[in-house]
């Protein structure tokens, strides 16, 4: 069955240090989302891509953060300069249109310290 | 500010009852809803969609719409203790965004 993957499955990283969380999506899928998720709280919406721009962010994707889908099967989110508070899972969904279902990968789990 | 509105429970259920999961939305032009499942620290994983009015039933699940009165709702029958989660309500914006509720979480009592 198809499956959403995410790389690492979990990533401790320094204040301050640049991270790039990978996804693979769903092969047929053309909407891609990265979602986060602090610990004990609601899952958040960051950013939607397709056709190979974002299409919609919320104020959480500020200018620390940026997504790119550099070869036809990966899709990647740098956050430029960690912060303590980015410490979070992060989830990335794929689907096949913008009405249809989104399907999550495992998550990577992003500690700052 | 749009919304998507749950109460957080938790909600407790004797195991074989019927747990009921309500939620609200306020974007109007929202188009598909959703419910996810996520137990404690996994992903989400999707378990019943619904795009018309009305109910959509899938094995021991069904989903209700009622777009005029921007309702969702998750019906599990025959309550198991592995449907112990919490449950994410979410709907599908008209600007490329799926937003989330905040969850409810349920508890069924063996």
């Amino acid at each position: 069955e198809p499956e959403v993957t995410q790389t690492p499955s979990h990533q401790v990283t320094q204040m301050g240090q640049e991270v790039i969380l990978r996804c693979v999506p769903i092969s047929n899928h053309l909407y891609f989302y990265w979602y986060r998720q602090i610990l004990g709280q609601k899952v958040e919406f960051l950013v939607s891509f397709y056709n190979n721009e974002i299409s919609e962010k919320s104020e959480i994707f500020d200018d620390q953060f940026s997504v790119e889908r550099p070869d036809g099967s990966n899709f990647t989110l740098k956050i430029r300069s960690t912060k303590l508070e980015d410490s979070a899972m992060y989830f990335c969904a794929s689907s096949e249109t913008v009405e249809a279902e989104a399907f999550f990968g495992q998550g990577t789990r992003l500690t700052v310290v | 500010q749009k919304e998507v509105e749950q109460n957080s429970g938790p909600l407790s259920v004797p195991e074989g009852a019927i747990a009921s999961l309500n939620c609200t939305y306020s974007d109007r032009g929202s188009q598909s809803f959703f419910w996810y499942r996520q137990y404690s620290g996994k992903s989400p994983e999707l378990i019943m969609f619904i795009y018309s009015n009305g109910d959509k039933e899938d094995g021991r699940f069904t989903a209700q719409l009622n777009k005029a009165s921007q309702y969702v709702s998750l019906l599990i029958r025959d309550s198991q203790p592995s449907d112990s989660a919490t449950y994410l309500c979410a709907v599908a914006e008209e600007d490329d965004k799926i937003i989330f509720g905040k969850g409810t979480r349920l508890h069924i009592l063996p």
